[in-house]
C-alpha cells in the first residue's frame, strides 16, 4: 500500500531535549516536505527537499533541521525543544514539482513540549 | 510572495444543502489549485484540483470554479452527506510549494 508513515503518532516531552520525528515514503517520491499545523493558520511549511542531500527552508524553519540521506526518509529534527513549537506536525511527499502533482501526507505527530 | 485566504473558517448546513467555500490569491503567476480534505485525526488528501487555463472541473457532487480575473476561486458540494464533514484547505501554487488557506470546518447537521 502506498503510504508516508510518520513515527511517533503523538509525543510529549520538555523543553531543550532533543527529538526526532520520522518520515519515511514507499512511493519512489522526489519531493518531500515537512508541515506544522496550527488553529487558525493553516499548513505551514517548515522545510522541503526536492532530491537525495537537496532542502531548503520553507516558510517557519527556526528551531527545526532536516536531512534527505535516503530517498525514502526525511526526518524532523528539534535540537531544542521549546514551547512555541507545540503543534501537529505533517510529512508529504509528491513525484513532482509540489504545484502540479497530489501531495500524499501521513497521519501526523502531535507533539507538545512542556 | 504568494498568499492565500480562505472563507469561512466555519459553515455548518443542512444535510442535503450544497456548501460553497471560497478561496482569494495574490499572486497572479499561480496556475494550480488544488482542494484537500482533512478527516478528523488524519492527514490531509486531495479531492480536486483545477489548473489556470479551465475555468470549472466537476467530479460527482464536488466542483471547483476559478476565476483568474478576480483571482479567486471556490469549492462547491452538493447534496451533502454526514462523511463530508471535514475540515477543507484550499491552496495555490507559490515557486517551490503550495500557499495553503486557513482551512474550513465544515459541519453537516443531521
Amino acid at each position: 500500500e502506498a503510504q508516508v508513515t510518520q513515527n511517533p503518532r503523538y509525543l510529549i516531552t520538555v523543553t531543550g531535549k532533543k527529538l526526532t520525528v520520522t518520515c519515511s515514503q514507499n512511493m519512489n517520491h522526489e519531493y518531500m516536505s515537512w508541515y506544522r499545523q496550527d488553529p487558525g493558520l493553516g499548513l505551514r511549511q517548515i522545510y522541503y527537499s526536492m532530491n537525495v542531500e537537496v532542502t531548503d527552508k520553507g516558510d517557519v524553519p527556526e528551531g527545526y533541521k532536516v536531512s534527505r540521506k535516503e530517498k525514502r526518509n526525511f526526518p524532523l529534527i528539534l535540537e531544542s525543544p521549546s514551547p512555541n513549537q507545540t503543534s501537529l506536525y505533517f510529512c508529504a511527499s509528491s513525484s513532482g514539482d509540489w504545484g502540479h502533482t497530489e501531495a500524499f501526507f501521513g497521519q501526523g505527530t502531535r507533539l507538545t513540549v512542556v | 510572495g504568494e498568499n492565500v485566504e480562505q472563507h469561512p473558517s466555519t459553515l455548518s448546513v443542512q444535510e442535503g444543502d450544497s456548501a460553497v467555500i471560497k478561496c482569494t490569491y495574490s499572486d497572479s503567476a499561480s496556475n494550480y489549485f488544488p482542494w484537500y480534505k482533512q478527516e478528523l485525526g488524519k492527514g490531509p488528501q486531495l479531492i480536486i484540483d483545477i489548473r489556470s487555463n479551465v475555468g470549472e472541473k466537476k467530479d460527482q457532487r464536488i466542483a471547483v470554479t476559478l476565476n483568474k480575473t478576480a483571482k479567486h476561486f471556490s469549492l462547491h458540494i452538493t447534496e451533502t452527506q454526514p462523511e463530508d464533514s471535514a475540515v477543507y484547505f484550499c491552496a495555490a501554487r507559490g515557486t517551490y510549494q503550495l500557499i495553503w488557506g486557513a482551512g474550513t470546518k465544515l459541519i453537516i447537521k443531521p
